[in-house]
């Protein structure tokens, strides 16, 4: 089993729309859970993080963490077209990461 | 320069070549990181500076050797690489705390390496 399981997309998304992006891990011992988005030709960067279980608001952004089913989600309300990037998930920010989403805004 | 930069940006190398990546952060940071992006494939760390201690992934082949001057900058070292080896190197900094605790990382650019 994949310590981290993200479904690599591409996820396209009507501008306007919520675009829902998701991840499965498998060490329970996780604690901080991050997101990371990465802009092509460029690094990834910390989009925002929650710590254990809840969710957390930023701004068009929210992350959700259920350590019960090891499930983490990130949803981006009021999609733009300048949210079009790959989204990578890290429920162990230094080690373990996925493979990120790619996820495309249309107009 | 802020920031994390990494030179040089893209390199095309044969399989026999020696070369060099190179990476500062100017963020004041005490650990880097570098990492391979490959295309659908999760990041995968490599090396880790940390504290003036170098924490490695055992599953990097020698043909890669980091080095790490100063908390500034560091390396990675290249030799009788493979086509396998193509793939996107990032390099990362954090502040890290013996008391624990999440850490952000700054990420470069990365360096597009492509083995023929």
């Amino acid at each position: 089993q994949k310590e981290v399981e993200q479904d690599p997309g591409p996820l396209s998304v009507p501008e306007g729309a919520i675009g829902s992006l998701n991840c499965t891990y498998s060490n329970s011992a996780f604690q901080y859970f991050m997101w990371y988005r990465q802009y092509s030709r460029k690094g990834p960067e910390l989009l925002m993080y929650t710590y254990s279980s809840g969710n957390k608001e930023d701004g068009r952004f929210t992350a959700q963490v259920d350590k019960s089913s090891k499930y983490i989600s990130l949803f981006i309300r009021d999609s733009q077209p300048s949210d079009s990037a790959t989204y990578l998930c890290a429920p162990d920010y230094k080690l373990s990461f996925g493979a990120g989403t790619t996820v495309t805004v249309r107009a | 320069e802020t920031g994390v930069t990494q030179t040089p940006r893209h390199l095309v190398m044969g399989m026999t070549n020696k070369k060099s990546l190179k990476c500062e952060q100017h963020l004041g940071h005490n650990a880097m990181y570098w990492y391979k992006q490959s295309a659908k494939k999760p990041l995968e760390l490599m090396f880790v500076y940390s504290l003036e201690e170098r924490v490695e992934n055992n599953s990097v082949p020698s043909r890669f050797s980091p080095e790490c001057p100063n908390s500034s900058h560091l390396f990675l070292h290249l030799h009788t690489l493979q086509p396998e080896d193509s793939a996107l190197y990032l390099c990362a900094s954090s502040q890290s705390s013996s008391s624990g605790g999440v850490e952000t990382q700054y990420f470069g650019p990365g360096t597009r390496l492509l083995v023929l």
